[in-house]
């Protein structure tokens, strides 16, 4: 099984700071995806990103693809509480049938 | 206009039962998943079924037997629950033929063993 390596697996920050979350494999993904999940609720979509070296942002969100399309990252800027969740990386290998396949994700905390 | 429910939200039972939980979805997607939430938040896949078909089956014990009448529809039934099936269950539906697409998810089952 690939896995993905998601750090830091736990972040508490104030609000307006900024942090990346990084999303590590040593396989190549077709495609990599990042989720966010809030308690009780099931992992809801922020962003597919395809091509290496791919930049995708999203507000204050700013997702980008490794080169070699084996790595992603996940930037905040000027964190609000509201953007406190669990985020989740996960990607897909190029072989029909393959499942998503998810890091260990990243908690995030930031308080007011 | 829930797009993907699965009932029952919370399972209490004890060790030894038999257990169901039922996943709908009226996305018109042709593909359902089971994954496994443990209390570290990890997200692993047990089962795909793609228009009712067994296509993943993630070395889960054989306790599991998911079950798809139709393709709206993805049954998760444990056997002899033990106390490490103790987590939350989440269903899930994409549409295949779009090589990126997203997952969407219920809003989990959460399975308390005693």
């Amino acid at each position: 099984t690939q896995l993905l390596e998601q750090s830091p697996q736990f972040l508490s920050i104030q609000e307006g700071e900024n942090l990346t979350v990084y999303c590590n494999s040593s396989s190549v993904f077709s495609s990599l995806q990042w989720y966010r999940q809030e308690p009780g609720e099931g992992p809801v979509l922020l962003v597919t990103v395809v091509t290496g070296g791919e930049v995708k942002k999203l507000k204050r969100l700013t997702f980008q693809f490794g080169d070699a399309r084996k790595d992603s990252s996940l930037h905040i800027t000027a964190a609000q509480p509201g953007d406190t969740g669990l985020y989740l990386c996960a990607g897909r290998h190029n072989q029909a049938g393959t499942a998503l396949i998810f890091g260990k994700g990243t908690t995030l905390s930031v308080s007011s | 206009d829930t797009a993907v429910s699965q009932t029952p939200k919370y399972l209490v039972t004890q060790m030894g039962n038999d257990k169901s939980i039922k996943c709908e979805q009226n996305l018109g997607h042709d593909t359902m998943y089971w994954y496994k939430q443990d209390s570290k938040k990890f997200l692993k896949i047990m089962f795909s079924y793609n228009n009712k078909e067994l296509i993943i089956n993630e070395t889960v014990p054989n306790r599991f037997s998911p079950k798809s009448p139709d393709k709206a529809h993805l049954n998760l039934h444990i056997n002899s629950l033990e106390l490490g099936d103790s987590a939350v269950y989440f269903c899930a539906s994409s549409l295949t033929g779009q090589n990126n697409s997203p997952l969407h998810f219920g809003n989990g089952t959460r399975l308390t063993v005693t």
